[in-house]
């Protein structure tokens, strides 16, 4: 039962250009999102994060939306750098585990 | 501070046999939890472990099995190795990971390929 969901296996992107990943949730019991990074061969890294009680974080190029009665949330880059080409999984935690996506590929075009 | 310390990195093992992966979490951290991930099904949830007590386990057989030391380090076992069983093994560490707002740390992962 796959309670966070990424339905874009892979994205490409020109280079200077906006990328935007989504993801769906359907457990209305989560409260805090996140998104990490994972280039091959390495262990996830944190990105950014967005509790529910928002619907907008930014940290730089990078701004996480929160649509809670739709269940969405999505990630954006502004603008796109080809070193951000990489695996991006969303997550989220309902107070007693995380959940994670099965990740989009982001490739940026130079 | 340290990271995540994921060993072995590499692992190439038969069907049939057992493995043991090892973990060691930031210094601090009490919480340690284990994902494997697979081509196309992201990271699945196999075991969190919190002072040295198991407080979750995912969907998956009893083959896969954890522990938790005194220290935090976690180790994982596999027993009686299946081809499907090939696949990164990561392990990441939080204060806890039942707290609001915590985020999850990971290591490099232990890559297991069962020939």
């Amino acid at each position: 039962d796959q309670q966070v969901k990424q339905n874009s296996p892979s994205l490409s992107v020109q280079e200077g250009r906006i990328s935007i990943l989504n993801c769906d949730y359907t457990n209305s019991m989560f409260d805090y999102f996140l998104w990490y990074k994972k280039y091959p061969a390495e262990g996830p890294t944190f990105l950014i994060s967005i509790s529910s009680i928002k619907d907008k974080n930014e940290d730089g190029r990078f701004t996480v939306f929160l649509n809670k009665s739709a269940k969405h949330l999505s990630l954006h880059i502004v603008p796109s750098q080809p070193g951000d080409s990489a695996v991006y999984f969303c997550a989220a935690n309902n107070g007693n585990q995380f959940y994670f996506g099965t990740g989009t590929s982001l490739t940026v075009i130079p | 501070k340290a990271g995540v310390t994921q060993t072995p990195r590499y692992l190439i093992k038969t069907r049939g046999q057992q493995v043991t992966l090892s973990c060691s979490p930031i210094s601090g951290h009490r919480s340690v939890s284990w994902y494997q991930q697979t081509p196309g099904q992201g990271l699945q949830f196999l075991f969190e472990y919190f002072s040295e007590t198991q407080r979750n386990k995912g969907n998956f057989p009893g083959r896969f099995s954890g522990r938790q030391f005194s220290n935090s380090r976690s180790e994982m076992n596999v027993s009686t190795l299946e081809l499907g069983d090939s696949a990164l093994y990561l392990c990441a560490s939080s204060s806890d990971a039942r707290v609001g707002n915590e985020k999850l740390f990971f290591g490099s992962g232990t890559q297991l390929s069962v020939l």
